[in-house]
């Protein structure tokens, strides 16, 4: 199975910082990675699909880019609304595989 | 607008069974792949099962054997039936469309419990 390893776990930051969260996989997955958003007791919403393509809807502060097997969602001005936690997901292959998840919180 | 409705959690004993439905609206059903997560309570997202516009499915080891993924694109409606079912079976199930997951289902819970 393919491990997504994702980092930091939790982060502190303040609104219209710039925040990164980096996801490694552990063999190439091309470009099949997808990054969600969850706000506690809700359900995962779509940010970015195929590595760097914006959802419908995404404000265009979220952004993806990749380096070999090294994945990177960036925020580049953080809103109050951004507090949530963050996973990345590799779809290259089953089973797909998620990151254990970013904790966003308000320094 | 896409909407995904699930239904069909509970309280269930171990090794009990549940079938969770997912009824599906504002786009074409049959021609996406669809999925089931599950996150179990305070932890991550883990992906359960998927299955193809041809019907293939696919599953996570652990509910291999003991799950079963389908669907009926005449009801766009997306089924998981869940048997044999454990203690670490426990979490909020979410129902997710496209191989590229571009929307999700607000979840149903199901608790394994005697």
């Amino acid at each position: 199975d393919i491990q997504m390893t994702q980092s930091p776990s939790s982060l502190s930051a303040s609104a219209g910082d710039r925040v990164t969260i980096t996801c490694r996989a552990s063999q190439g997955i091309s470009n099949y990675l997808a990054w969600f958003q969850q706000k506690p007791g809700k359900a995962p919403k779509t940010l970015i699909y195929a590595t760097s393509s914006l959802q419908s809807g995404v404000p265009s502060r979220f952004s993806g880019s990749s380096s070999g097997t090294d994945f990177t969602l960036t925020i580049s001005s953080l809103q109050p609304e951004d507090f949530a936690t963050y996973y990345c997901q590799q779809y290259y292959t089953y089973p797909q595989t998620f990151g254990q998840g970013t904790r966003v919180e308000i320094k | 607008e896409v909407q995904l409705l699930e239904s069909g959690g509970g309280l269930v004993q171990p090794g009990g069974s549940l079938r969770l439905s997912c009824a599906a609206s504002g786009f074409t059903f049959s021609i996406f792949d669809m999925n089931w997560v599950r996150q179990a309570p305070g932890k991550g997202l883990e992906w359960v099962s998927s299955i193809t516009v041809g019907d293939t499915p696919y599953y996570v080891d652990s509910v291999k054997d003991r799950f079963t993924i389908s669907r009926d694109n005449s009801k766009s409606t997306l089924y998981l039936q869940m048997n044999s079912l454990r203690a670490d079976d426990t979490a909020v199930y979410y129902c997710a469309k496209g191989f590229s997951v571009d929307s999700w289902g607000q979840g149903t819970l199901v608790t394994v419990s005697s």
